[in-house]
């Protein structure tokens, strides 16, 4: 069954630092990947995907991602970050199945941003 | 072009009730799919409807249902409300719902007392 794993929880970085996010996944083929964010009781918004071709994709907001097949990652980048970053990130996988299309979700990272 | 809507925002409600939760998709998209968040489980896939029909369903129980009308705009409902349904339902939508992005809704709240 496929998964994915957020390993920080919680995470802290100053305003301008660079900021990696963590994302590994189980899936047996290919998987679909997304990075989303949610500000506090908002809704989902998409920052970028990856079905295939380049492995760097880039976003909204300045951010990146690098798939890294080796090593089952889907790690989200920004170089500098700014206050206005902070928030929930969910990396999520996506399925396709004879029974239709679902996104499994990781726990997700909390991102505070200091000045 | 307008966004997921969901309606309504919150939602108090006592154990035992019943709940219908309301997800109007963005314009031409065709599938529409369920997701409850809670602090202790994180986001957790529902229920898939595609063209008035259940494509794809999680494993939560009986009382969770759904259903797609012609127009794409969906229905969820929870019967016999528990406290642990208390959470953050959101709704999003696809054109076919076969591994494009998801667009979602800002979500319907809703507290079970």
């Amino acid at each position: 069954a496929q998964s994915v794993t957020q390993p920080d929880i919680h995470i802290t970085v100053s305003e301008g630092a660079s900021l990696e996010l963590r994302c590994n996944y189980s899936y047996g083929a290919t998987p679909y990947l997304f990075w989303y964010v949610q500000s506090p009781g908002q809704g989902l918004q998409l920052l970028l995907k990856y079905f295939s071709g380049d492995t760097l994709v880039q976003g909204i907001k300045g951010f990146e991602a690098e798939f890294k097949r080796s090593q089952s990652s889907f790690n989200l980048r920004k170089p500098s970050v700014h206050w206005s970053d902070a928030a929930e990130y969910f990396c999520a996988v996506g399925a396709n199945s004879n029974s239709g299309y679902a996104l499994n979700f990781g726990k997700g990272t909390s991102l505070l941003v200091t000045p | 072009k307008a966004g997921v809507t969901q309606t309504p925002r919150y939602l108090i409600k006592t154990r035992g009730q019943q709940v219908t939760l309301s997800c109007s998709p963005i314009s031409g998209h065709r599938s529409v799919s369920w997701y409850q968040q809670t602090p202790g489980q994180g986001l957790q896939f529902l229920f898939e409807y595609f063209s008035e029909t259940q494509r794809n369903k999680g494993n939560f129980p009986g009382r969770f249902s759904g259903r797609q009308f012609s127009n794409s705009r969906s229905e969820m409902n929870v019967s016999t409300l528990e406290l642990g349904d208390s959470a953050l339902y959101l709704c999003a939508s696809s054109f076919e719902g076969r591994g494009e992005k998801l667009f979602f809704g800002s979500g319907t709240q809703l507290s079970v007392l």
